[in-house]
């Protein structure tokens, strides 16, 4: 138990449907995070929510939207994907300083989309 | 662009020491180098980060060389938990949030 859960932990939805995963964190941290691994390749940090600020890779495709309502939650929104976005969504959080960088991540568990 | 070179897996036997490989060679001077590990069906842990002078704590050591190109995590002694894929991530904090993740080393302990 991380102190970071992520809902559903499973998930199939076909490319017309629309969805979102959510998670929470307990840690009171003031960052979190989505990643997504594929198979055989390496993570992929797709956002980040950090101080209220967000930043995002600008290789992520539009149909991936973030929303971050407060310190604590943290959805990804998705519609119309494509099979090649199935994957393991991961999502972390950790406390970031004033100075900026990565201190210890804390992950949940994932969820696991499957797109048909 | 930043990058980290790991090799795809290594064994090693049971209350053995492990040291587990990484290059960065991209590395610049204010970049960190982090260390997680997944276990299977498990996101990942984080083991240990650092800068420049080696780094110890509960899990690990982190011995990083001196010109910064490559690193080497070492368990002093593996037990059978120690099994998962470890990640090397170049932290670049020349460029907003890159966080580079190699594509891992999976551990295999042997009893």
């Amino acid at each position: 138990e991380t102190g970071v859960t992520q809902t559903p932990r499973h998930l199939v939805m076909g490319m017309t449907n629309k969805k979102s995963l959510k998670c929470e964190q307990h840690l009171g941290h003031n960052a979190m995070y989505w990643y997504k691994q594929s198979a055989k390749k390496p993570l992929e940090l797709m956002f980040v929510y950090s101080l209220e600020e967000r930043v995002e890779n600008n290789s992520v495709p539009s149909r991936f939207s973030p929303e971050c309502p407060n310190s604590s939650h943290l959805f990804l929104h998705l519609h119309t994907l494509q099979p090649e976005d199935s994957a393991l969504y991961l999502c972390a959080s950790s406390q970031v300083g004033t100075r900026g960088g990565y201190n210890e991540q804390f992950f949940g568990p994932g969820t696991r989309l499957t797109v048909l | 662009d930043a990058k980290t070179t790991q090799p795809n897996s290594m064994e090693s036997n049971e209350e053995e020491p492990v040291h587990l490989p990484c290059n960065h060679s991209t590395i610049s001077g204010t970049d960190y180098i982090h260390w997680y590990r997944q276990l299977p069906s498990q996101g990942p842990e984080y083991v240990i980060h650092g800068l420049t002078s080696n780094v110890n704590n509960r899990m690990a050591s982190l011995a990083i060389a001196e010109d910064r190109k490559s690193s080497t995590l070492i368990l002093h002694r593996a037990t059978l938990r120690d099994a998962a894929v470890y990640y090397c991530i170049h932290d670049s904090r020349d460029s907003n949030y890159q966080l580079i993740w190699g594509a891992g080393t999976k551990l295999i302990i042997k009893p």
